[in-house]
């Protein structure tokens, strides 16, 4: 399949913000998506955003597509320490979605 | 109304023993979705269901892996002779829709043992 890459591991403070980024490579993607996954927990749908848009915000949350460069990253505005999960990034164009191996977010006091 | 429910949430079994994970999709979605999420790893696609039409199995990694989608409902993954490297996560998704602009909702997964 085509691939989807993420840094595995990233570390903020409570209160900065946080930009977990993904790119991938299949450049017929129509959707691409965020989950988060809590320790024991399936995952959880944050956002997602069509690819003819640029940029979504919604709260805390923005969503930044590079369509051309195929980069999508996700902040985290005033990261808390109920932040701390893994983040996957997703693509899809037909109907099983894509996922990239995950982003550990570690929020410290 | 209910989200995905996966039972039992965790399984340990001996090698060579099968096992049976059961999925109970949200009402009303059309597709669900099996993967396999190992330590370290992404999602791995297994199988994917929708509506009446043949199954997309092309994820399975083995002969041994096998589903089926009752009813167009509650979906059962099936792992006969289990082996150590089947031990995992597997999670199970539906959609609305079962295309790229439905949201895959998942369960909480079955975390799976071989000893």
């Amino acid at each position: 399949g085509e691939d989807v890459e993420q840094s595995l591991f990233l570390s903020v403070r409570e209160g900065d913000s946080s930009v977990i980024n993904c790119t991938y490579t299949d450049s017929s993607s129509t959707y691409l998506y965020w989950y988060k996954q809590e320790p024991g927990a399936g995952l959880q749908l944050l956002t997602y955003i069509f690819s003819n848009m640029d940029m979504k915000q919604d709260q805390r949350l923005t969503v930044l597509l590079n369509k051309k460069d195929k980069h999508l990253s996700l902040r985290i505005a005033d990261t808390q320490t109920g932040d701390s999960a893994i983040y996957f990034c997703a693509e899809g164009s037909g109907y099983a979605l894509n996922f990239g191996k995950g982003t550990s977010l570690l929020v410290t006091p | 109304g209910a989200g995905v429910s996966q039972s039992p949430s965790n399984k340990v079994t001996e090698k060579g023993k099968d096992v049976e994970l059961r999925c109970d999709p949200i009402s009303g979605h059309t597709a669900l979705y099996w993967y396999r999420q190992s330590l370290g790893q992404g999602l791995e696609f297994l199988i994917y269901f929708q509506g009446n039409s043949a199954p997309d199995k092309s994820g399975l990694p083995s002969d041994r892996f096998s589903a089926e989608r009752t009813g167009g409902s509650v979906s059962t993954l099936t792992i006969q002779r289990t082996q150590q490297e089947d031990s995992a996560v597997y999670l199970c998704a539906s959609s609305l829709l079962g295309q790229g602009n439905s949201p895959l909702h998942f369960g909480n997964g079955t975390r799976l043992t071989v000893t």
